[in-house]
């Protein structure tokens, strides 16, 4: 089957770096997604991978290796704006249908 | 562009009732997708319409349906309603050529009483 696991909560100071894991496992993959939640709000897209590498945009870059089924979502410069849940979502294709499947979350807590 | 919206914003419904949400896509987007999100749980996905059929289903009970209308809207609808479809359902509409990238709206917070 398909599975994603990313860590529930992370926590770190304002300034800081931040680093949130995601490894996967699933048939037929396409790529990797982030995306970002605030406390009542709906989840806005961050960034996407399809291969391996870093992709940078901003403050935040995120990371795929293919071989390693791992990503990650890093987050410099941490700002107070940014305390929220991250999404790491799987796209993939399953009989030539394309699917996308979210993990449960990083709730990020940034610290003043 | 006009974002994804969804109707209505909230919603209190008691067990063994039904209900229908809807989801206006942004203009262009013929992928609509839906999801179950609760405490913990993460986004579930529902179903997944493209061009008014249904491409794809999550593993939630039959009670849980929805359709696509020709204009990419679409609705879903639960029925014999339980206390645990409390949640906070939300839809996403995305481009053919970049289904990666998927637009969500505000959601659609339900409680069952």
């Amino acid at each position: 089957g398909q599975s994603l696991e990313q860590p529930s909560e992370v926590t770190a100071v304002e300034g800081a770096i931040v680093q949130i894991n995601c490894t996967y496992q699933t048939s037929g993959f396409y790529g990797l997604s982030w995306y970002q939640q605030h406390d009542g709000g709906a989840p806005t897209f961050l960034s996407y991978n399809a291969l391996d590498g870093l992709e940078e945009t901003g403050r935040f870059s995120s990371f795929l290796s293919r071989s390693d089924s791992y990503g990650y979502l890093l987050l410099q410069e941490l700002q107070m704006k940014d305390s929220a849940s991250y999404f790491c979502a799987v796209s993939h294709s399953t009989s030539g249908t394309y699917k996308y499947i979210f993990g449960t979350g990083t709730r990020l807590k940034v610290l003043a | 562009k006009a974002g994804v919206t969804q109707t209505p914003r909230y919603l209190i419904k008691t067990r063994g009732q039904q209900v229908t949400l809807s989801c206006s896509p942004i203009s262009g987007h013929r992928s609509v997708s839906w999801y179950q999100q609760t405490p913990g749980q993460g986004l579930q996905f529902l179903f997944e319409y493209f061009s008014e059929t249904q491409r794809n289903k999550g593993n939630f009970p039959g009670r849980f349906s929805g359709r696509q209308f020709s204009n990419s809207r679409s609705e879903m609808n639960v029925s014999t309603l339980e206390l645990g479809d409390s949640a906070l359902y939300l839809c996403a509409s995305s481009l053919e050529s970049a289904e990666e990238t998927q637009y969500f709206g505000p959601g659609t917070r339900l409680l069952v009483l």
